[in-house]
């Protein structure tokens, strides 16, 4: 199993720009989640989904938006990239049967916004 | 609202001691569960340790335990015998599970040195 996978790795933008990061499992996980994380801010909730077709906001949505048209596929588009959401993108997805499960990450994405 | 603090920005700990990282929660929510996750430089995340909320015991797991005080709505992670390779990023996060639609936030971490 590949677990989590995260595609690309790595980016660069220039302002305005637009792009999709891609997340799939292969775990057959219920719940996905896109955080990014900022040097002394730990990990942020930007969206997440309870299951294919659905999606909900986290605590960072704005600039964001996403789609969970699979179950083992969760999308994270940028329509027109700023500075601020450099960052790394981490994935991850949890089974969804219980709360006690842990969230399976990806290995995560750098962006950087010119 | 549901909110994760961490207070301390980086640890010093010499080698072979113990340390407990602190991790204070709020939450309306009377189920929920918490968990610790380890980042090393390489980037990942590895989870290491949960703690229910309706749990009896603190958790532990090898080196790791939870100092678990439900009424003061603290999660603090303990790692005994320190070894150089938990030189690392540490992040609690918290799920609710009635309220939180198994969301789960993170705290801003605890960087952690262990010195030899």
């Amino acid at each position: 199993n590949a677990g989590v996978t995260q595609t690309p790795k790595f980016r660069v933008l220039k302002t305005g720009q637009s792009m999709t990061l891609l997340c799939a499992q292969d775990m057959n996980h219920e719940y996905m989640y896109w955080y990014r994380q900022d040097p002394g801010m730990g990990l942020r909730l930007i969206h997440y989904s309870v299951g294919e077709g659905t999606t909900a906001k986290g605590e960072v949505p704005d600039g964001y938006n996403v789609s969970r048209l699979k179950k083992q596929n969760f999308l994270l588009g940028l329509e027109s990239a700023a500075p601020s959401q450099t960052s790394v993108y981490f994935c991850a997805s949890s089974p969804g049967t219980s709360g006690q499960e842990t969230q399976y990450f990806g290995p995560g994405t750098r962006l950087l916004v010119l | 609202a549901q909110k994760i603090t961490q207070t301390q920005p980086g640890m010093f700990v010499q080698e072979k001691e113990a340390v407990t990282l602190d991790c204070t929660y709020d939450t309306s929510d009377p189920s929920y569960g918490l968990f610790w996750y380890k980042q090393p430089s390489s980037g990942e995340m590895i989870f290491l340790i949960y703690q229910g909320s309706y749990d009896q015991q603190n958790a532990t797991e090898g080196r790791y335990s939870l100092n678990f005080q439900k009424a003061r709505k603290s999660a603090n992670l303990v790692i005994s015998a320190s070894q150089l390779g938990d030189s690392a990023m540490y992040f609690c996060a918290m799920r609710e599970l009635n309220t939180g639609g198994f969301k789960t936030i993170f705290g801003a971490g605890t960087r952690l040195f262990v010195k030899a």
